[in-house]
């Protein structure tokens, strides 16, 4: 079955840098976009940044652009999201979300358990 | 960037009853528009898409409706473990936005 494993939370320093992980398993990872989405503690959902199914093609949400940076490793069936210059803002619980189709339909059919990010001093 | 806005922000009903669910884009969207249930401690789960195509595995209770701006997402009779968030999210193009969602619960 199609598993999503996140990993790389914890409590990180404002300003400091972290780098996100999702191993995942059950589908071709290849042929699939994938994305970042974020919940803040008792907030909605942010969708954070997207990569096509190459690589090739790269999105970001306006708040996280310049800093947040979204890739993958087809090989390892492993996406990641390098995230630098953290602010207290980006506390959240990370999500990779699978798309529905290997150039972006942006239709989130699948979701790991998430990993949490907190950014304190 | 084209706004979301879900309408109501919570709503209470009681089982059986019909329950409907706003969502409206800020600029039209055409019918690029899913529906997500994220139930309390759980992962965000897709319900439909396109506006009204039903993820497979959905009950038939949940249908969806709309195009351009305005999308409404209905439960036709609610079942205990219906309680949720409910967010309506726009995907034709990027930034994916979505709604503040809606929090529904059992009176």
């Amino acid at each position: 079955q199609v598993q999503l494993v996140e990993s790389g939370g914890g409590v990180v320093q404002p300003g400091r840098s972290l780098r996100l992980s999702c191993a995942v398993s059950g589908f071709t990872f290849s042929s699939y976009a994938m994305h970042w989405v974020r919940q803040a503690p008792g907030k909605g959902l942010e969708w954070v940044a997207l990569v096509s199914f190459d690589g090739s093609n790269k999105y970001y949400a306006d708040s996280v652009k310049g800093r947040f940076t979204i890739s993958r490793d087809n090989s390892k069936n492993t996406l990641y999201l390098q995230m630098n210059s953290l602010r207290a803002e980006d506390t959240a619980v990370y999500y990779c979300a699978r798309d529905s189709a290997a150039l972006p339909a942006a239709i989130f059919d699948y979701w790991g358990q998430g990993t949490l990010v907190s950014v304190s001093s | 960037d084209i706004q979301m806005t879900q309408s109501p922000s919570s709503l209470s009903a009681s089982v059986a009853d019909r329950v409907t669910i706003t969502c409206r884009a800020s600029q039209g969207i055409s019918n690029y528009l899913a529906w997500y249930q994220q139930k309390p401690g759980k992962v965000p789960n897709l319900l439909i898409y396109a506006a009204s195509t039903l993820q497979s595995g959905v009950p038939s209770r949940f249908s969806g409706s709309g195009s351009g701006t305005d999308f409404t997402l209905t439960i036709s009779s609610l079942q205990p473990e219906d309680v949720a968030t409910y967010y309506c999210q726009k995907y034709n193009s990027a930034p994916y936005t979505f709604g503040q969602g809606t929090k529904l619960e059992i009176k």
